[in-house]
């Protein structure tokens, strides 16, 4: 399977909360990232976590981190339709320079 | 701050012809990486640079694609001559460095068409 899993799609309601999920395989992460990707434009990083934390909080963004079970999620607050885009997790290994992505999760907000 | 700059945005040519991309990445960014996007995955690297040498080229395919970074700054990837498996969006990425966090910063990317 896939080294960083994610779930194809979420559909929300504007206002509401979205949370994406990410699973990985490589208990030596040290960095977890989300990216965003809106059409048509290169990826945005929008936040990261270092593996010996569990949360992280960004004004409308909350990492949450398991790392017993290798899992990530990203909750959007009062979700906008300027949030509809492709969502990337990725994993930064243990003597890797470079993260791995996942294959991403479009998020669709609807009025 | 200006972003990474990528030329072309779009490019379409046929099987067996040849194309090259161009990347600016931001001022004073050592790290410089090209990935490939196929429709609906995540970005796979291609090939990754510090100042103008080569730290991982393991997923290039070396008999048609090549890249440098000649002068530690701009960067070329060309694919010669191009198969139709090859189309993709390319992203270009540029980073500080390679120590912690690494803070990838990227480019609109280009999207090539091979018919």
């Amino acid at each position: 399977g896939e080294d960083v899993e994610q779930s194809l799609f979420l559909s929300v309601r504007e206002g509401d909360s979205s949370v994406i999920n990410c699973t990985y395989t490589d208990s030596s992460s040290t960095y977890l990232y989300w990216y965003k990707q809106e059409p048509g434009a290169g990826l945005q990083l929008l936040t990261y976590i270092f593996s010996n934390m569990d949360m992280k909080q960004d004004q409308r963004l909350t990492v949450l981190l398991n790392k017993k079970d290798k899992h990530l999620s990203l909750r959007i607050a009062d979700t906008q339709t300027g949030d509809s885009a492709i969502y990337f997790c990725a994993e930064k290994r243990g003597g890797s320079y470079i993260p791995t992505f996942g294959r991403g999760t479009s998020l669709i907000v609807h009025p | 701050e200006a972003g990474v700059a990528q030329s072309p945005r779009y490019k379409i040519i046929e099987k067996r012809q040849s194309v090259a991309f161009w990347c600016n990445p931001i001022s004073g960014h050592a790290t410089l990486y090209w990935y490939q996007q196929i429709l609906g995955q995540g970005p796979k690297l291609l090939i990754q640079f510090q100042n103008n040498g080569v730290v991982d080229d393991s997923q290039l395919p070396k008999d048609r694609f090549s890249a440098e970074r000649l002068k530690g700054v701009d960067s070329t990837l060309k694919i010669q001559p191009a198969k139709l498996e090859d189309s993709a969006v390319y992203l270009c990425a540029s980073s500080v460095g390679t120590g912690g966090a690494v803070e990838q910063y990227f480019g609109p990317g280009t999207r090539l068409t091979v018919t």
